[in-house]
């Protein structure tokens, strides 16, 4: 079946250590995107890539990094600069905007912890 | 900058009633698209339903309708004949006309809670 696949569901890693997560999408979607949640303060932007080898810096870009160097793939980097990175990420991808009638879809998240 | 807003952080409804989400949103675009997503414990975000800026009338998926004012900025949902499985956090997402389709600015959410 077609969809975006997370990996891991749960993560721990010690501070001062970066972590991958990783986003593997078989949609054959050109756009892909990386949301930080939190409680109660819904999704934020972190990175989006619309295209392979392309990537914008979303609303929260600081402490985090990402490559796309491959149309199915787009994994993000948590550095140690990130100073609160216990979070739930959530990973998307969708059809180039100019496509119509279309929406985001979602994987089904890492929860991070830092300890 | 756009942003949503959601009030109301917390709502319980009765199984078969009938519950109002409200979101209003800032923005200086004229057009633009409106969502609602559905987060259950599962915690897989779900489109619920989708509104074109442009387009006056509301758009409606089964038990969900929402009531979209342009002049207030307002975009609610309505969830009709409520069921346990509806029990979920819900996301009121604004998106500009030439962004992606995952390119979203999200609300803080709703959590909704249906009991029996």
């Amino acid at each position: 079946d077609g969809g975006i696949t997370q990996s891991p569901k749960y993560l721990f890693r010690k501070e001062g250590q970066n972590v991958t997560l990783s986003c593997e999408q078989n949609l054959n979607h050109d756009a892909m995107y990386w949301y930080r949640q939190d409680p109660g303060q819904g999704l934020r932007l972190i990175y989006y890539s619309q295209i392979v080898n392309d990537f914008q810096k979303g609303d929260i870009a600081e402490g985090y990094s990402v490559s796309r160097e491959k149309k199915e793939s787009f994994p993000l980097t948590v550095t140690s600069a990130q100073k609160n990175p216990t979070a739930f990420y959530l990973c998307a991808s969708s059809i180039s905007f100019r496509s119509q009638n279309t929406e985001a879809f979602f994987g089904q998240g890492t929860r991070l912890t830092v300890v | 900058a756009q942003t949503v807003t959601q009030s109301q952080p917390e709502m319980s409804v009765q199984e078969a009633e009938t519950v109002t989400l409200s979101c209003t949103y800032d923005t200086s675009e004229n057009n633009y698209y409106l969502f609602w997503y559905k987060q259950p414990p599962s915690r897989q975000m779900i489109l619920v339903i989708r509104q074109e800026a442009y387009k006056q009338q509301n758009a409606t998926e089964n038990r969900f309708s929402v009531n979209f004012q342009k002049a207030a900025k307002s975009f609610s949902l309505k969830i009709s004949d409520s069921q346990l499985g509806d029990t979920a956090m819900y996301f009121c997402a604004f998106m500009k006309p030439r962004d992606s389709w995952g390119k979203l600015q999200f609300g803080a959410g709703t959590q909704v809670v249906v009991t029996p």
